[in-house]
């Protein structure tokens, strides 16, 4: 079935550092893919999106690009920031028993030391 | 303003006593659903509406009721709950014939089941 593998974390960096956090997926058919991002205490939101193989979805400085050779939608941040500190969910959406759902990986904490 | 909120936001409760996790979005979605966050497994859906009176189960239907009466809320039943179920809770909506696509997320419900 359709499935969403993210890496593992967590992930601890310093401020400006560069951030790459890797998602791949196993899908039927076409799915969108997202990431979302989890503040402490609150719950998700979306942070980008992308609809079809080679779009790129971008937000508040991350991107990500649907590839579907690779069968990857890794996030990318050039500079990150302390207030960047929360956990990142890559999800795709999927048709599953007969119902378009998202599929979430399992979420990847990332701590931004000052 | 625009949100789904949910209601208690944190709750204790002991082995068998029933209770009821409110959710309500004021955005005139359709689609509605609930998730169970635990650590390591990323959100797992439990139940989900595509409308008024039509729901179904998801991934981790087990142990949990819904009922859609109305189009803005869709409360979460536990009518047995058990210490299994302690687990972060979050219901989601979403625009019409967009059921897989982006999803807005209430704040959350922690639940400690002793």
């Amino acid at each position: 079935g359709d499935s969403v593998t993210q890496m593992e974390g967590p992930v601890t960096l310093s401020e400006e550092a560069f951030l790459t956090i890797n998602c791949t997926y196993t899908a039927t058919g076409y799915p969108s893919l997202f990431w979302y991002v989890q503040y402490p205490g609150e719950g998700l939101q979306l942070l980008l999106k992308a609809t079809k193989a080679d779009d790129k979805g971008s937000n508040k400085g991350f991107e990500a690009t649907y590839r579907k050779e690779t069968t990857s939608f890794h996030l990318e941040k050039g500079s990150v920031q302390v207030s960047d500190s929360a956990v990142y969910f890559c999800a795709l959406s999927g048709w599953i028993q007969g119902a378009q759902k998202l599929v979430f990986g399992q979420g990847t904490r990332l701590t931004i030391n000052p | 303003e625009a949100q789904v909120t949910q209601n208690p936001r944190y709750l204790i409760t002991v082995t068998g006593k029933k209770l009821t996790v409110t959710c309500s979005q004021n955005m005139n979605h359709e689609y509605m659903s609930w998730y169970r966050q635990d650590p390591g497994l990323g959100l797992r859906q439990i139940y989900y509406s595509m409308n008024v009176e039509v729901t179904d189960k998801g991934d981790v239907p087990e142990g949990y009721k819904v009922s859609r009466k109305e189009k803005r809320n869709f409360p979460l039943i536990l009518e047995s709950p058990s210490p299994n179920q302690t687990s972060l809770y979050f219901c989601a909506s979403s625009p019409p014939g967009l059921a897989g696509d982006t999803q807005y997320f209430g704040p959350g419900t922690r639940l400690t089941v002793l």
